[in-house]
């Protein structure tokens, strides 16, 4: 299975400032039809889980734009331009080129 | 639009089967453009995707599970079906059902899930 290693694990971060989310997969995400199926989901506390981006930057319905994706192989990043209140919560990165689909352990989201 | 719920026992004993039962409302089962799965998350943990099944009744089972696995789909009900059998308390998660488009043709994500229901393994 691919492993989908996330950095950090915890990221406190101040209202109204940038945060950034690093993913790492143990094996190129590029798949033979040259998409690259990486997704970043939210999970707010006591929530399930939320669609934000697919492949790689394509940010799902209804998702705001302070929410970007970034990277190509084995590297992702989610960055939020301006962290707000309701950003808390824990992010997942999830691959999907190579089944079965697997998710990186999460980043928890704080506010400082 | 589309909602999952998820529903089932919330405590099974050792070594018996776990079954739960995802309906789908807002949207047709039987469409054929979804394949609806089954993901898990253990306490304070990460996710793990159990497997799909197509309308049609065709299923991938993570071969981490597959042993145990069985998903089923009832299209009459709009409702589809997971049992994990010999359960153990390593068991013991968040059960989810989601909805994902034909992998490697669309989105490739769990775009819908369900709220979840806590199972809890033990005697």
């Amino acid at each position: 299975d691919i492993v989908m290693t996330q950095i950090p694990l915890s990221s406190p971060v101040t209202l109204g400032q940038p945060a950034s989310i690093s993913c790492r997969s143990s094996q190129s995400l590029v798949h033979s039809d040259r998409n690259t199926y990486l997704s970043w989901l939210q999970q707010r506390p006591g929530q399930s889980p939320r669609l934000l981006i697919y492949k790689i930057s394509n940010r799902f319905s209804g998702v705001p734009d302070r929410f970007s994706g970034s990277g190509a192989g084995t590297d992702f990043t989610l960055k939020i331009s301006r962290v707000e209140a309701e950003d808390v919560g824990v992010y997942y990165c999830m691959q999907a080129t190579e089944f079965p689909p697997t998710f990186g352990q999460g980043t928890r989201l704080e506010i400082k | 639009q589309v909602q999952l719920q998820e529903s089932g026992p919330g405590l099974v004993k050792p070594s018996q089967t776990l079954s739960l039962t995802c309906t789908v409302s807002g949207g047709s089962i039987s469409s054929g453009d979804y394949y609806w799965s089954w993901i898990r998350q253990h306490p304070g943990k990460g996710l793990e995707w159990i497997g799909y099944i197509y309308y049609s009744g065709s299923t991938y089972y993570n071969p981490s599970l597959k042993s145990r696995v069985t998903i089923s789909v009832d299209t009459s009900k709009n409702q589809f079906s997971l049992k994990l059998n010999s359960v153990t308390a390593a068991d013991t998660a968040v059960y989810y059902c989601a909805r994902s488009d034909d992998f490697w043709s669309g989105i490739s994500a769990f775009d819908i899930w369900g709220q979840g229901t806590m199972v809890t393994v033990s005697s």
